[in-house]
C-alpha cells in the first residue's frame, strides 16, 4: 500500500499559538488532502491540492491554511489555534485519472488547550 | 453535491457469521472506495471498486453504477474484523458516509 507519513503524531498546543501539521508521500501522487475526524461529524475535508503550488478549499477551511511546496509535501497550518480545532487530522494522497484510489496516513491527534 | 448513506449504522454478529454492508449515493459515481478503521486508528483502504464485483480475501464488494449503490460482504467474520467500515465516493475529493460500526462477538 502507498505510504503517507504524518508528523507529529501527537501535539498539544496553546490557544492562540501557531501549529503546523506535516504530511509527506513518496508515491508521486498528484492529489493530497487534509481531513479532520470528530465524533458525530465523521470525516470532513479541510483543504486539498492537485499538485505542487496548488491548494483548494474544502468543506471547512475557516481557521486553516494549506501549503503544497512540492509533490511530496502538504502542510496544514493553524495560525491561531483554538480549542474547537482539537481533533484528529488525517492526510491522504491519491492519483487523478481513471483510478482514483486514495491512501491515508496514520493521523495526528491535536489538542488545543 | 454528492451525499453518501451507509446502512446499517451498527451491526452485531457472532463470529463466523457473514456481514453485509450497504452504501448508496445521491448522484452518479464511478469511483467507490471502501475503508476500515479501528477506534483512534488510520483509515485502511480495503477495496477500490468503481464498478462490478471485486474480491480481496474474505471481502467482496459489488458496485452497481446505474443503481448508485455499493455493498461490502465480509464472509466468515472474525473478532478482529470489529471496527468501523466507511465507503466513499471520489468526486475530485473523497466524500464519506457516516460508517457502519461492526462488532463481532465470540
Amino acid at each position: 500500500e502507498a505510504a503517507v507519513t504524518q508528523s507529529p503524531r501527537n501535539k498539544v498546543a496553546v490557544t492562540g499559538g501557531k501549529v503546523t501539521l506535516s504530511c509527506n508521500q513518496t508515491n508521486n501522487h498528484n492529489n493530497m488532502y487534509w481531513y479532520r475526524q470528530d465524533t458525530g461529524h465523521g470525516l470532513r475535508l479541510i483543504h486539498y491540492s492537485y499538485g505542487a503550488g496548488s491548494t483548494e478549499k474544502g468543506d471547512i477551511p475557516d481557521g486553516y491554511k494549506a501549503s503544497r511546496p512540492s509533490q511530496e509535501n502538504f502542510s496544514l497550518i493553524l495560525e491561531l489555534a483554538t480549542p474547537s480545532q482539537t481533533s484528529v487530522y488525517f492526510c491522504a494522497s491519491g492519483v487523478s485519472g481513471e483510478n482514483t484510489e486514495v491512501f491515508f496516513g496514520k493521523g495526528t491527534r491535536l489538542t488545543v488547550v | 453535491e454528492q451525499q453518501v448513506q451507509q446502512s446499517p449504522a451498527s451491526l452485531v454478529l457472532q463470529e463466523a457469521e457473514n456481514a453485509e454492508l450497504q452504501c448508496s449515493f445521491s448522484i452518479f459515481t464511478n469511483q467507490v472506495q471502501w475503508f476500515y478503521q479501528r477506534p483512534g486508528g488510520r483509515l485502511v483502504s480495503l477495496l477500490y471498486n468503481p464498478s462490478g464485483t471485486k474480491q480481496s480475501g474474505r471481502l467482496t464488494s459489488t458496485t452497481v453504477i446505474k443503481e448508485r449503490r455499493s455493498s461490502l460482504h465480509i464472509s466468515s467474520s472474525q473478532i478482529t474484523d470489529s471496527g468501523t467500515y466507511l465507503c466513499a465516493s471520489n468526486q475530485g475529493k473523497l466524500i464519506f458516509g457516516q460508517g457502519t460500526k461492526l462488532s463481532i462477538k465470540p
